[in-house]
């Protein structure tokens, strides 16, 4: 079945850095697209990225435009999110998603409705 | 990217109906027919509920339905039953490959 498995959490300082992984299974992750969205504690859901199945296209919401970097190793099943500069305001459960958006050698479906599979979550804290 | 508007709390009894609104602007949820909704149950996941305004995923009750006028969008809980007593989050794709969520419902089963 399909899984999404993150890792990485934890917990900075402001100003400093964290990785966050999503390890893939069940499905070819080369072919679809992949969400980062992030849940503030008792708060509302937010999207934070998209990177396209090939890694090549990636978008951002605008709070972390030239902080968090979106990529993605198809070799090794993985997605990550490189979070640079920390603020407390990051602080927050990390989801990585599946878009049901994919590409395979047969063409591309594309569907822009947002996140078809969620991971269980990692949880980053930001405080001096 | 302001977030879209969803009411704070809905109720009902089991068997009874209930209908959550999702409210943005031109820009997204009118814009597109993109709006999907997820169901959040304390520590967990969120879970696809309604996809592309009207289309229920395979697994997901057909208690649950959802449409959109305008600038609003509505998701609605036929036969309300205890296990759906949750958070539920409308989504938009809000354009440039951004998108948009609601600030949350949370549905109490009376």
């Amino acid at each position: 079945q399909v899984q999404l498995v993150e890792s990485g959490g934890g917990v900075a300082q402001p100003g400093r850095s964290l990785r966050l992984s999503c390890a893939a299974s069940g499905f070819t992750f080369s072919y679809y697209a992949m969400h980062w969205v992030r849940q503030a504690p008792g708060k509302g859901l937010e999207w934070v990225a998209i990177i396209s199945y090939d890694g090549v296209s990636k978008f951002y919401t605008d709070s972390v435009k030239g902080r968090f970097t979106i990529s993605r190793d198809n070799s090794k099943n993985t997605l990550y999110l490189q979070m640079n500069s920390l603020r407390v305001e990051d602080t927050a459960v990390y989801y990585c998603a599946r878009d049901p958006s994919y590409c395979t050698s047969g063409g591309c479906h594309s569907d822009l409705y947002g996140m078809e599979v969620w991971g269980q979550g990692t949880t980053v804290t930001v405080s001096s | 990217q302001s977030a879209l508007t969803q009411p704070r709390s809905v109720s009902g009894s089991p068997g009874q109906s209930v209908t959550i609104s999702c409210t943005g602007t031109s820009s997204d949820v009118g814009g597109y027919n993109y709006v999907s909704w997820y169901q959040q149950h304390p520590g967990k996941a969120p879970k696809l509920m309604i996809y592309d305004v009207t289309k229920g995923p395979s697994g997901v009750p057909d208690r649950f339905s959802g449409s959109k006028s305008g600038n609003t969008a509505s998701l609605i809980i036929s036969g309300l039953q205890a296990e759906d007593e949750a958070d539920y989050y409308c989504c938009s794709y809000a354009g440039s490959y951004t998108w948009v969520f609601g600030g949350g419902t949370k549905v109490t089963v009376l």
